[in-house]
């Protein structure tokens, strides 16, 4: 069992840009959350997505958006990059019970 | 409003003494807390969870608590070594509307464990 792959683990883009990140959730698990992490900064939740839709959302603006496919993985999407979007993007997958499992982050860097 | 406060600053302490970090929140009301542990570029590594109904839950050298009446949870490292040098997180386990939960992190204790 892989865990859970995020891909890729670095990328550096320019303000105004926009950037795809991927997760792989851990097998047998239907849920994915996705969390930005600033240095210094604990996680924060962006959003969760369950059975492909997006089921809750946390106070993020609307230049952050998702998408979860039939086979569970997801993606992130940021438009309009912003150098403040500069941070460790983590996704965590469950299966509705009481563990999440994260993957290794995706770090954003943006100039 | 909702926080969730842990010591910002770095705990130093020596091998083999006992390290104690503390999570402190206002305004929730959660199922469950949870502690990970998070290394420098790493996502977070889940260690252990305490329901609200539980005062104390051990896992090897690790001990948690939970105080509902406090709204606090204590993490308890015994006989600490070099390897435990991390930043560790309280995460407070919500129930959404769906049913399904969602973590909300505090923003950490770095620990740093001198030989």
């Amino acid at each position: 069992d892989a865990g859970v792959t995020q891909s890729p683990t670095h990328l550096i883009k320019t303000r105004g840009q926009q950037v795809t990140l991927r997760c792989s959730p851990k097998s047998g698990h239907d849920t994915v959350s996705w969390y930005q992490q600033a240095l210094g900064q604990g996680p924060q939740f962006i959003f969760q997505y369950y059975e492909e839709e997006e089921r809750q959302r946390g106070n993020f603006p609307d230049r952050f958006s998702g998408h979860q496919f039939p086979n569970y993985s997801s993606e992130l999407n940021v438009n309009a990059l912003l150098l403040g979007d500069s941070a460790l993007y983590l996704c965590a997958s469950s299966a509705g019970g009481l563990l999440a499992f994260f993957g290794q982050g995706t770090r954003l860097t943006v100039v | 409003s909702q926080k969730i406060e842990q010591n910002s600053e770095a705990l130093n302490i020596q091998e083999g003494k006992t390290a104690t970090l503390t999570c402190n929140y206002t305004n929730y009301s959660p199922a469950y807390l949870q502690w990970y542990r998070q290394d420098p570029g790493r996502g977070p590594v889940f260690l252990l969870l305490i329901r609200e109904n539980e005062k104390e839950k051990r896992k090897e050298r690790l001990k948690v608590t939970f105080d509902t009446t406090l709204k606090q949870s204590l993490f308890h490292i015994t006989a600490s070594q070099p390897a435990d040098s991390a930043t560790y997180l309280c995460a407070l386990d919500t129930f959404m509307d769906t049913g399904r939960r969602a973590l909300t992190f505090g923003s950490g204790t770095r620990l740093q464990v001198q030989p």
